[in-house]
């Protein structure tokens, strides 16, 4: 059975600081692997999707990657801001369940000013 | 394009009083999916559609109905409400299962109040 687990569960770091993010899923059998966004109040947002195939995804100050082999995806923010503060998930596709989504329990971010 | 949308945002209700929330999308997925999620427990499956006419269901199915008559529609019902039944709501969807280039989409969620 695919799980997903996030460490760490909070994390605080000061304005400017780069930051990692770490997911980790126990069958590597995947079709993808998401990263979600989600303020208090709202809705999850995507980030990035990294495909199987893929090593990383980029976006702006996001970086995503994936080593599959390893169970093991990092998203990292870099020169962080206030405006990050928020919960990050992720989500693999199972390729024995495709018809679901398994997310992690997320990492809740706080950007001191 | 509207993406995920949700009605309503929020409703309060008393014990055994029953509605329906109605989630709906613009993208042309087949799949569609309701959670709830609640604090401290994540993000949980109540039940999913992989096509019209079609559903089934996730990890807490219990006192939970639902159905897709439309594509673009997933309807989640609660026939008789209990307080265990607040929570977050959040419909997602998805173009189709099994290939890599599947995004998951959100929509804005319903606050759920059972009194």
């Amino acid at each position: 059975k695919q799980e997903v687990t996030q460490i760490p569960a909070a994390l605080s770091v000061p304005e400017g600081e780069n930051l990692v993010l770490n997911c980790s899923f126990t069958d590597s059998a995947i079709y993808n692997l998401q990263w979600f966004r989600q303020d208090p109040g709202k809705g999850l947002t995507s980030l990035l999707l990294i495909q199987s195939s893929q090593r990383e995804q980029t976006s702006g100050r996001l970086n995503a990657s994936l080593d599959k082999s390893s169970g093991r995806s990092t998203l990292y923010i870099a020169a962080s801001q206030p405006g990050d503060s928020a919960t990050y998930l992720c989500a693999v596709s199972p390729k024995t369940s495709y018809d679901k989504v398994i997310f992690g329990p997320g990492t809740s971010l706080s950007v001191i000013p | 394009n509207a993406g995920v949308t949700q009605t309503p945002k929020f409703r309060v209700l008393k014990t055994g009083q029953s509605m329906t929330l109605l989630c709906a999308q613009d993208m042309n997925h087949e799949y569609m999916y309701w959670y709830r999620q609640d604090p401290g427990m994540g993000l949980r499956l109540i039940h999913y559609s992989v096509g019209e006419g079609t559903t089934a269901k996730g990890e807490v199915p219990d006192g939970y109905n639902v159905s897709r008559l439309k594509k673009q529609n997933f309807l989640l019902g609660l026939e008789s409400a209990a307080p265990s039944q607040t929570s977050v709501y959040f419909c997602a969807s998805r173009l189709a299962g099994g290939h890599p280039y599947n995004e998951q989409f959100f929509g804005p969620g319903t606050r759920l109040t059972v009194l």
